[in-house]
């Protein structure tokens, strides 16, 4: 898990508030991808993106759902409009390749009140 | 859904090989076995991959079945910090990591 920086660790929102999760991945590593997972779950593959560019978004909700990564700075997923449904530990991983072994970080854990 | 089954709990003693079961009855012949572990509350920790032959790190063995619809992650000399939970997950070898994760094993190390 060494490396991959996401904060914060813990995060309450109120309904209908906008939530940023942020994460910085192992130096040199161009390749971030952001899970969800709910209590008791594996993870679910939310989207993938290399600097710049989203490559796949096939398991990020259509609506109030955005991620970047930009050419400098840490990726992002934004969640507006927070529902408690949205309730769940999010996680960030990255890759040097698109096929080598990911490093996690630690999680951001989204609770909405 | 995962394209993988594994038992939901399993339990060792402490100092005693873990043998972790995993079936993939469906794996094509590009995908390869990945495991990785959770320790409660923490971000998920890559083990060991590997494709049809037996692979071995610092931190386990893969066991896998030369019909390669099953195999066994093995950690031979289990500690308490190895509780958690261990996911095994087929992935192609070229994919854009949309790993498709199960409800994995708890093990759990008994002193």
């Amino acid at each position: 898990n060494a490396g991959v920086m996401q904060n914060p660790r813990h995060l309450v929102r109120r309904r209908g508030q906008e939530a940023r999760l942020r994460c910085s991945p192992v130096k040199g590593h161009s390749h971030v991808y952001w899970y969800r997972q709910l209590p008791e779950e594996g993870l679910k593959f939310m989207v993938y993106l290399q600097k710049e560019n989203i490559i796949d978004e096939s398991g990020m909700p259509k609506e109030r759902f955005s991620a970047e990564f930009p050419k400098e700075g840490p990726s992002i997923l934004r969640i507006q409009q927070v529902v408690r449904g949205d309730s769940a530990a999010y996680f960030c991983a990255s890759s040097i390749h698109k096929n080598t072994e990911a490093f996690f970080g630690q999680g951001t854990r989204l609770t909405v009140v | 859904d995962a394209k993988t089954t594994q038992p939901p709990s399993m339990d060792c003693a402490e100092g005693r090989a873990a043998n972790l079961p995993c079936n993939h009855s469906t794996i094509s012949g590009n995908e390869y076995v990945y495991w990785y572990r959770q320790i409660h509350s923490q971000g998920p920790q890559y083990i060991i991959h590997g494709l049809k032959n037996n692979e071995t790190n610092e931190m386990a063995s893969l066991i896998i079945t030369e019909d390669r619809k099953s195999s066994t992650l093995i950690l031979p000399h289990a500690t308490l910090r190895d509780t958690a939970v261990y996911y095994c997950i087929v992935r192609v070898e070229d994919s854009n990591y949309q790993l498709i994760w199960g409800a994995g094993t708890k093990l759990i190390i008994k002193p």
